[in-house]
């Protein structure tokens, strides 16, 4: 298995435009995790699915964020508009028993 | 409320020292795991160690040594004759199940600087 995959490694884009980060889960993993990393606020968790399910997006800072998993193997994370206080590596975590991390989404808001 | 704490924010030691990080949870489910993770410099989230709650026995790996105490709600990992490689951001974590679906929650972290 290729683990937990995310893409893009890397995006910059400019104040306003909306950004959409992207997740592939491990197989067979029911759960699924968006979490946010900044200096100032370590990792958050934003949002966490259970069979395709949101369960709980209480950590989802605002409005202007949105995520989807339309099925099993695919999850998405929209930022629209994107601020520069987004600005920060977004990690999706795919768990059974055992979280597993892909490498990382760093966001950067200009 | 928090539901994991690592009070040590940042730690530093000098090469062989034997250093321990400390992580407190709270959870009201009797079924939960805990966990520990990497993040070295380069970025990536490491799984080291899962613990879960029926299981109270200590366990060592290597240089590593984890402390399950379900009594204070511990869960203390301690690295042996640390060595510069070791120099991380340490992050403990707490897995409920709840109704079935899985809630993964993280400390704030602990950064170990090992200096040679």
């Amino acid at each position: 298995d290729a683990g937990v995959i995310q893409s893009p490694r890397h995006e910059v884009t400019e104040m306003g435009q909306e950004v959409t980060l992207r997740c592939k889960p491990i197989s067979g993993h029911n759960s699924l995790f968006w979490y946010r990393q900044t200096m100032m606020r370590g990792l958050e968790l934003l949002i966490y699915f259970n069979n395709n399910v949101p369960i709980d997006d209480s950590g989802m800072p605002e409005d202007r964020f949105s995520a989807k998993m339309p099925n099993a193997s695919f999850s998405t994370l929209k930022i629209q508009p994107s601020e520069p206080r987004d600005s920060a590596v977004y990690f999706c975590a795919s768990s059974f028993r055992r979280a597993f991390f892909g490498q990382g989404t760093r966001l950067t808001v200009v | 409320a928090q539901k994991v704490t690592q009070a040590q924010t940042e730690i530093s030691v000098v090469e062989k020292e034997d250093v321990t990080l400390d992580c407190v949870y709270e959870t009201r489910d009797t079924t939960y795991y805990l966990f520990w993770y990497k993040q070295p410099p380069s970025g990536e989230l490491v799984f080291l160690i899962r613990r879960n709650s029926f299981d109270e026995q200590n366990e060592i790996s290597g240089r590593y040594s984890w402390n399950f105490q379900k009594s204070t709600s511990s869960f203390n990992f301690t690295i042996t004759a640390s060595q510069v490689v070791d120099s991380a951001v340490y992050f403990c974590a707490l897995l409920e199940t709840q109704g079935g679906s899985e809630k993964l929650v993280f400390g704030k972290g602990t950064k170990l600087t090992v200096n040679p």
